[in-house]
């Protein structure tokens, strides 16, 4: 069965860092699109980045210069490293598959960034 | 870019349809045919019901049909059942490597 398990949310204060992970099974994430959406309780879907699979990447203007998509093909596992949180990054984190469209979602890891 | 537009909400009665919107402009809906539409249940991931405007993944019944006239993408659920109660957000391709997402609508069934 094709499935995403993200981990390492949490509470964390103003300023602070966080690595989401997003551990992959019966599925390359290396060989495909892999995107991170991120979802602020009680509010919509927000897209945070895509690593495409040739290995490019970019970002949503709200996490540019502070957050990094990353990707370990040893591991099979996509990264999400958070720095500068502020009380807006405050969301369910989500991996999924694709770019354009996403067919394959995790179940989502909480970040919280309160003091 | 602002998040593409969605009434805030939509309702029907089980077995009539209910179309509902997706408004943004000739640089997202209106340029490229990457729309989708996801549904998601509280407390859910989201799950890919559209994409491509008018594809359905496997899976997805054929009551869920998409298409776009100019800068609005429309998702249509005919024969209403109470599981298409849920969240439907809509997402487009915004060009400049970006996606955008709608901010939503509730179907109340």
């Amino acid at each position: 069965e094709v499935q995403l398990v993200e981990s390492g949310g949490g509470l964390i204060q103003p300023g602070g860092s966080l690595r989401l992970s997003c551990a992959a099974s019966a599925l390359t994430v290396s060989s495909n699109h892999m995107t991170w959406v991120r979802q602020a309780p009680g509010k919509g879907l927000e897209w945070v980045s895509v690593i495409y699979k040739g290995g490019n990447t970019q970002y949503a203007d709200s996490a540019q210069g502070r957050f990094s998509i990353s990707r370990d093909a040893s591991k099979n596992t996509l990264y999400l490293q958070m720095n500068s949180l502020r009380a807006q990054d405050t969301a369910v984190y989500y991996c999924a598959r694709g770019f354009y469209s996403m067919d394959v979602w995790g179940q989502g890891t909480t970040v919280t960034v309160s003091s | 870019q602002s998040a593409l537009t969605q009434p805030p909400s939509a309702s029907g009665s089980r077995g009539q349809s209910v179309t509902m919107t997706c408004t943004g402009t000739s640089s997202d809906v209106g340029g490229y045919n990457y729309v989708s539409w996801y549904q998601q249940h509280p407390g859910k991931a989201p799950k890919l019901m559209v994409y491509e405007v008018t594809k359905r993944p496997s899976g997805v019944p054929d009551r869920f049909s998409g298409s776009k006239s100019g800068n609005t993408a429309s998702l249509t659920v005919s024969g209403l059942q109470a599981e298409d109660e849920a969240d439907y957000y809509c997402s487009s391709y915004a060009g400049s490597n970006t996606v955008l997402f709608g901010g939503g609508t509730k179907l109340t069934v």
